[in-house]
């Protein structure tokens, strides 16, 4: 089972800080997907990269995977109390169950 | 589209007592997963249901099962619960196997006391 490691584990920014979490791993993915979880619900898919390099914009929220397929960044520029919540990084083992991450806890202050 | 919704939201049973937790896919999803979350282990995968079928499964005791019915529909039951069974259970489904996107939906909040 491979292990991803997200970093950091918390992060307290304000309102318009931009600010990078990172999702890293020894083993390469053949795909990586990033969910955001909000206090009482689900995850919710973000995106999912697949080659090595690519980068995705969603908005404020830039993705980029790892040349090598080994890391992943998300980026968020110009930061909104509306980002808050748990970040989750996630990526399909041999077994074709999706690994996750233990996430990085965001929280945007006004 | 309706999402993925799971029953009940909550639940609070006892030690020794079992309990079924109950989750309805998306329309049109054959695969349907099941992860606990916990504050120390983040979200972990317990097993997948693919056309009524357990086609993966993850590291927890037999204590944990589940299945699948007809309709995509699917149940998963905890026998024996222990303290530690507290967490939040999420259901997720999603069209192809579990390696690929998962929609989630709001979780059970189980409190075992």
């Amino acid at each position: 089972t491979q292990l991803l490691e997200q970093s950091p584990q918390f992060l307290s920014i304000q309102e318009g800080e931009n600010l990078t979490v990172y999702c890293n791993s020894s083993s390469v993915f053949s795909s990586l997907q990033w969910y955001r979880q909000e206090p009482g619900e689900g995850p919710v898919l973000l995106v999912t990269v697949v080659t090595g390099g690519e980068v995705k914009k969603l908005k404020r929220l830039t993705f980029q995977f790892g040349d090598a397929r080994k890391d992943s960044s998300l980026h968020i520029t110009a930061a909104q109390p509306g980002d808050t919540g748990l970040y989750l990084c996630a990526a399909p083992n041999s077994g074709y169950a999706l690994n996750f991450g233990k996430g990085t806890s965001l929280l945007v202050t006004p | 589209k309706a999402g993925v919704t799971q029953t009940p939201r909550y639940l609070i049973k006892t030690r020794g007592q079992q309990v079924t937790l109950s989750c309805s896919p998306i329309s049109g999803h054959r695969s349907v997963s099941w992860y606990q979350q916990t504050p120390g282990q983040g979200l972990q995968f317990l097993f997948e249901y693919f056309s009524e079928t357990q086609r993966n499964k993850g590291n927890f005791p037999g204590r944990f099962s589940g299945r699948q019915f007809s309709n995509s529909r699917s149940e998963m039951n905890v026998s024996t619960l222990e303290l530690g069974d507290s967490a939040l259970y999420l259901c997720a489904s999603s069209l192809r196997l579990a390696g690929s996107e998962q929609y989630f939906g709001p979780g059970t909040r189980l409190t075992v006391t």
